[in-house]
């Protein structure tokens, strides 16, 4: 069975924060996919990591994936209310066939 | 561009009953994958069609099936509903290969009284 674990489940803190989610597996990926969900609705695409060691940014969030590309995180720089929602990782192992990890639940108080 | 279209928003039905959810992709997408979202079990795979065809299926009971039309919209049944298919059903699309990222619709919230 190929698992995703996702650190921490849950994150609570204040405007201005920084603030790291990992995804662990013990399976290599074909690629890694980081989406957003806010509640009522599908999840929303952030960014696609294919590389291992490969690091992508947009705006204040940070994408890195593993070198054996196994893991990946995402850091956020001064975190906004905005930032608000259900952070959830998801490996593709060449299938077509997402995997999605736990989710971590991000929550950001003005 | 329009998005990927789920139908109907949300629906309210029997145990015992069956149900059919409705998936239009985006236009040009020929990948169209469905999953399955629930409080305890996260979201799960169900299945996958390209051009017709089911390619991928997920460890879901065979009361779960779907089929793929010739303009790449898709829908999913679930015959002889149980409480726990209480879910968000989520439909997704992909045009270049799932390895680059899927658009998911807004999804089907079912519930089974």
């Amino acid at each position: 069975t190929q698992l995703l674990e996702q650190s921490p489940q849950f994150l609570s803190i204040q405007e201005g924060e920084n603030l790291t989610v990992y995804c662990n597996s013990s399976s290599v990926f074909s690629s890694l996919q980081w989406y957003r969900q806010e509640p009522g609705e599908g999840p929303v695409l952030l960014v696609t990591v294919v590389t291992g060691g490969e690091v992508k940014k947009l705006k204040r969030l940070t994408f890195q994936f593993g070198d054996a590309r196994k893991d990946s995180s995402l850091h956020i720089t001064a975190a906004q209310p905005g930032d608000t929602g259900l952070y959830l990782c998801a490996g593709d192992y060449n299938t077509d066939k997402l995997i999605f990890g736990t989710g971590t639940r991000l929550q950001v108080f003005p | 561009k329009a998005g990927v279209t789920q139908t109907p928003r949300y629906l309210i039905k029997t145990r015992g009953q069956q149900v059919t959810l409705s998936c239009s992709p985006i236009s040009g997408h020929r990948s169209v994958s469905w999953y399955q979202q629930t409080p305890g079990q996260g979201l799960q795979f169900l299945f996958e069609y390209f051009s017709e065809t089911q390619r991928n299926k997920g460890n879901f009971p065979g009361r779960f099936s779907g089929r793929q039309f010739s303009n790449s919209r898709s829908e999913m049944n679930v015959s002889t509903l149980e409480l726990g298919d209480s879910a968000l059903y989520l439909c997704a699309s992909s045009g270049q290969g799932g390895r680059y990222g899927y658009t998911f619709g807004s999804g089907t919230r079912l519930t089974v009284v």
